[in-house]
């Protein structure tokens, strides 16, 4: 059972406009949620994290909307750049869990 | 940058035959953790640890052995590798940044290769 999906595989948008990426959930237990980047031939990157009692949080170009009626979230970023191609994990965590879930991950690639 | 640090980067090795990853990090984390990625699969969780000697398994664990006999290693083997243990193995810690979320910082990666 995936408990974090990742329902797009690939995303292309052009440089300047919004990237939207979207992560839905099933488990109702997850307390928080983390996106993470990741380059080719590197380790993921931790870019921004929302708590399940947030609607929102906003880092700069990134803001991740948590919907838990939904059980959706996701990644806007504006404007998007061109360093933002990668693969976007979204994971799921709990505080009386060590663990967090990942889902698969969607490939953004920024168009010039 | 979270101080992790693996070894090695990569390798190139035959079925059959043991392997042994390395995780090192610098910053006196307690929790350290296993994973691999493989296309369409995402990261997925192989084992993890909770403070010296203390393990637990994750996601994939079959086929995988892991030791923490000292808080700043925490080692992965494969006791027999097999062809579909060919992937990138990451390693990872846990912090507790601002606003006080459990965060997961990874480290560069092993790629292994099993022929």
């Amino acid at each position: 059972d995936q408990q974090v999906k990742q329902n797009s595989p690939s995303l292309s948008v052009q440089e300047g406009r919004i990237s939207i990426l979207n992560c839905d959930y099933t488990n109702s237990m997850f307390d928080y949620f983390l996106w993470y980047k990741k380059y080719p031939a590197e380790g993921p990157t931790f870019l921004i994290s929302i708590s399940s009692i947030k609607d929102k949080n906003e880092d700069g170009r990134f803001t991740v909307f948590l919907n838990k009626s939904a059980k959706h979230l996701s990644l806007h970023i504006v404007p998007s750049q061109p360093g933002d191609s990668a693969v976007y994990f979204c994971a799921g965590g709990g505080n009386r869990d060590d663990k967090i879930i990942f889902g698969k991950g969607t490939r953004l690639h920024i168009l010039p | 940058d979270a101080g992790i640090t693996q070894s090695p980067r990569h390798k190139v090795t035959e079925t059959g035959t043991p392997v042994t990853l390395r995780c090192h990090q610098t910053e006196n984390h307690r929790y350290m953790y296993w994973y691999r990625q493989d296309p369409g699969h995402g990261l997925r969780l192989i084992h993890y640890s909770y403070g010296v000697k203390d393990t637990d398994k994750g996601e994939v664990s079959d086929g995988y052995s892991v030791s923490r006999s000292k808080t700043e290693d925490f080692l992965l083997t494969l006791e027999s590798a097999t062809s579909s243990q060919t992937s990138v193995y990451f390693c990872a810690i846990k912090e507790r940044p601002p606003p006080y979320t459990d965060t997961q910082y990874f480290g560069p990666g092993t790629r292994l290769t099993v022929l």
